[in-house]
């Protein structure tokens, strides 16, 4: 079946400018995750969904980002007036359940670079 | 929180001959450790993963053991390919519960021809 799918693939934005990047779970996943991937770093946690409710956002690195996912599977991850440590890869990433141990499945992320 | 630590950063082996990859956690009652395996520009893909409740697991050229006392485990792949050149990470349960993960820094593993 189909994997976890982000879209845009890349997106360059100039600094303060606002983007909106995509996820889309595998069907019937009930957990979703927002990661940051820094180059040459390994995938830092942003945010958590269980279902449409966001159980977690610890991981979320100013008020300038916010995510949602309203009806429980796609997930829109917002960041506002960006800036150029913003840039990085985010990757999304379902999990079956809300079990600790349900493997992640990830997608191959958003390339965002701000200049 | 919980502290993931991995070494060595960059690895180079003959392909044929085998690879250790080794990490260090900080919280005592993490019980999941995962790898997981990303190919330049592409999503990081498990590969294996261990729970706490066994000491080593196998699959085909690829093993993890794990050692709780310690606190570190470590991914073993043996009769190493071109096509396991890759970054590794390594992961563990974040503290405070849920199921996210804190990842390692990582391993570039080249196995040259």
């Amino acid at each position: 079946g189909a994997g976890v799918s982000q879209s845009p693939r890349y997106k360059v934005a100039k600094r303060g400018q606002d983007v909106a990047l995509r996820c889309d779970p595998i069907s019937g996943h009930v957990s979703l995750f927002w990661y940051q991937q820094a180059l040459g770093q390994g995938p830092e946690f942003l945010t958590y969904f269980q279902n449409e409710a966001q159980l977690d956002k610890s991981g979320l690195p100013s008020d300038r980002f916010f995510a949602e996912r309203p009806e429980g599977s796609v997930s829109t991850l917002k960041i506002q007036r960006t800036q150029q440590e913003d840039s990085a890869v985010y990757l999304c990433a379902s999990s079956l359940d809300y079990r600790p141990n349900s493997p992640l499945h990830f997608g191959n992320g958003t390339r965002l670079t701000v200049t | 929180g919980e502290n993931v630590e991995q070494h060595p950063s960059t690895l180079s082996v003959q392909e044929g001959d085998s690879a250790v990859i080794k990490c260090t956690y900080s919280d005592s009652a993490s019980n999941y450790f995962p790898w997981y395996k990303q190919e330049l520009g592409k999503r990081p893909q498990l590969i294996i993963d261990i729970r706490s409740n066994v000491g080593e697991k196998k699959d085909q050229r690829i093993a993890v053991t794990l050692n709780k006392t310690a606190k570190h485990f470590s991914l073993h792949i043996t009769e190493t390919q071109p096509e396991d050149s890759a970054v590794y990470f390594c992961a563990s349960p974040s503290t405070g519960g849920g199921n996210k993960l804190t990842f390692g820094t990582g391993t570039q593993l080249k196995v040259e021809l």
